[in-house]
Formats: structure tokens, sequence, C-alpha cells
């Protein structure tokens, strides 16, 4: 099992739908989860971290994550086509090898 | 406050050359962190800078090594280039690494021919 997978998808919304990007990992002492965004191209740019169960809202951007099902989640309220990008979750992995550990991403386009 | 910057931004080179590219942090971070981007295996970790000091170290051959300054600005090196190096190169920056927010530079693209 990868240590953090994400459906590589694409994923297609229509302009002002919910988007759903999912993320599991392996590593049960996990303590920190973010998701980045990455428009084609460009260098991740952070959009949300999450360090407790729960949801954890800024905008119209809703991270969630239990850690006993080892699953971390982004929603995207009302998606606009400047959110088609990869999304890419990671893990924080404190005292192993790696600092951080991505996912391979979750290709996001909202149709106009 | 000025993000991250990487350079150089663009770089062509050939088979057993070698290259060094270089990052200076978000003014006051102290942690360095360097990533590989491939479309086959995504974003890896190469290795992590902390005061002047390599504090973790992903899977890759010593080819790829690098150092940290006085200023925490970094270099890394890849020595005798292969073609599977063309990748994107990323650094990020936090303020003393840890579960902190990692902050990324707009990257190096290397094409090794």
């Amino acid at each position: 099992q990868k240590e953090v997978e994400q459906n590589s998808g694409p994923l297609s919304v229509p302009e002002g739908a919910i988007a759903s990007l999912n993320c599991t990992y392996s590593d049960r002492v996990s303590q920190s989860f973010f998701w980045y965004r990455q428009y084609s191209g460009k260098s991740p740019e952070l959009i949300m971290s999450i360090y407790s169960n729960g949801d954890k809202e800024d905008g119209r951007f809703t991270a969630q994550l239990n850690k006993a099902s080892q699953y971390v989640s982004l929603l995207i309220r009302d998606s606009q086509p400047s959110d088609s990008a990869t999304y890419l979750c990671a893990v924080n992995r404190q005292g192993g090898s790696e600092k951080l550990v991505f996912g391979k991403g979750t290709k996001l386009t909202v149709n106009p | 406050k000025a993000g991250v910057t990487q350079t150089p931004r663009y770089l062509i080179k050939t088979r057993g050359q070698q290259v060094t590219l270089s990052c200076s942090p978000i003014s006051g971070h102290r942690s360095v962190s360097w990533y590989q981007q491939t479309p086959g295996q995504g974003l890896q970790f190469l290795f992590e800078y902390f005061s002047e000091t390599q504090r973790n170290k992903g899977n890759f051959p010593g080819r790829f090594s690098g150092r940290q300054f006085s200023n925490s600005r970094s270099e890394m090196n890849v020595s005798t280039l292969e073609l599977g190096d063309s990748a994107l190169y990323l650094c990020a920056s936090s303020l003393a690494g840890g579960e902190e927010t990692q902050y990324f530079g707009p990257g190096t693209r290397l094409l090794v021919l």
C-alpha cells in the first residue's frame, strides 16, 4: 500500500458544484495533513492544513480529517473554473526519514 | 514578505554533467527542504536542511547532495546527470521544520539530454 493515496482522476465537475477530493494514508503516527493546489507548470501552493479530527473551513474550502480511518478530504464548494488544477494531499511523518509525503494528486476540472 | 526564490528557473544539461540549484527561503525561515517532481513518481522528498545541517534524507542516490549556508540559503547538487534526472526541482521553506507548513518556491525545471 502506498503511503499516501489519492484518486488520480481526472475529476470533472460543473461550475457551482461541490468537488470532493479524497486521500488515505498508511502511517498511523502521522500528525499533520496538508492540501496543496498545483496549476499546470507551477509550484504547489498551500490551501489548507489540518491537525485535529473533524472539519476545518476556510472560505469555499473545507478539510475533513478522520485519524481513526486514516482519511483526509477536501471539499470545494461553489467550484469555479479557476479551481481547475491538480490537488496534492501531503502528510507529515514526524520522526521518519521523510518530512512530507505527497500523494500523486487528483486533477480537477471545473467546467463552465 | 518575499516568497521562496529559486535559481535558475530553467536548465538544460547533457548526461554526465553536474548541476547546482539554489534556493533562498522566506526571510526568517530556517528549514529548507528539496523535492523532485516527475510525472511518473510525483513529488518525492530529497532532503531537508536546518541550521546548516542535513536533518532528513530521502531515498535518492549519493549523486544528489545539498548544503545550507549560515543565511539559510540552500543549494543542491546533482553530479553525473542521467536522463532520468529530468524533473522539476522544488525547494520549500518553513520556520523550523517539524510539523509546520512548508511554502514552495517556483521550482527549477531541469532537462537532461
